[in-house]
């Protein structure tokens, strides 16, 4: 089955403690993106990357790194996560010049 | 990316036909109209594309004048499952900054029984 699996879908930390969620896609899509939904200011995407190792930043990059290593792959790297940053987090895969994104199901995360 | 608006909430009951009308008067030549729905706690769903004229898939149909300052996604006959966010989405299909989607605040539909 066609997917993007993030994990994990839901997360509580504290402050300052570096986190990663990961995304892989089994569709061989060339596009990966990162995006954040919060209450009243929809979805908002954090990095993209074109292809392995061509990554670049999104509307609200700040306090976020990726990495795009292998094709399936791109992690979000919370490197000192704070509480500004809890939030709902969705990874998603579009085939270069296709149609349709594909999106992940979600990563709740509380930064207390 | 061109702008888009649409109308914040809509309420329909089931069985009805609901439209939903994007406006987008920038809207450049190479750019196609891409809707999304995304249910409450779940990443957004690819809906219906088009460019001009009428689209029609198993699951709803958009309607784009001739001047494609606008667009209306049609939902025939609504159930309660059908309650969800739909985002009208106005750019070219891909472009070279592989900058993927840009999404506005959406329409909430709420379907009642």
């Amino acid at each position: 089955e066609a997917q993007v699996t993030q994990n994990p879908r839901y997360l509580i930390t504290v402050t300052g403690k570096k986190l990663t969620v990961t995304c892989s896609q089994n569709m061989n899509h060339e596009y990966m993106s990162w995006y954040r939904q919060d209450p009243g200011l929809g979805l908002r995407q954090i990095y993209y990357s074109m292809n392995v190792e061509v990554t670049d930043k999104g509307d609200v990059p700040e306090g976020y790194k990726v990495s795009r290593k292998e094709k399936r792959n791109f992690p979000l790297i919370l490197e000192s996560p704070s509480p500004n940053q809890t939030s709902l987090y969705f990874c998603a895969s579009r085939a270069q010049g296709g149609t349709e994104a594909f999106f992940g199901q979600g990563t709740r995360l509380t930064v207390v | 990316l061109a702008k888009t608006t649409q109308p914040i909430s809509m309420d329909s009951y089931e069985g009805q036909e609901v439209n939903i009308t994007c406006s987008h008067n920038n809207i450049a030549t190479n750019d196609y109209i891409t809707w999304y729905q995304q249910f409450p706690s779940q990443g957004p769903r690819f809906i219906i594309q088009g460019y001009k004229t009428k689209v029609t898939n198993e699951v709803a149909s958009l309607f784009i004048p001739a001047d494609r300052k606008s667009s209306t996604l049609s939902l025939p006959r609504v159930s309660l499952s059908d309650t969800a966010v739909y985002y009208c989405l106005v750019g070219p299909t891909y472009n070279n900054a592989g900058n993927m989607l840009t999404f506005g605040g959406g329409t909430r539909l709420m379907v009642k029984p």
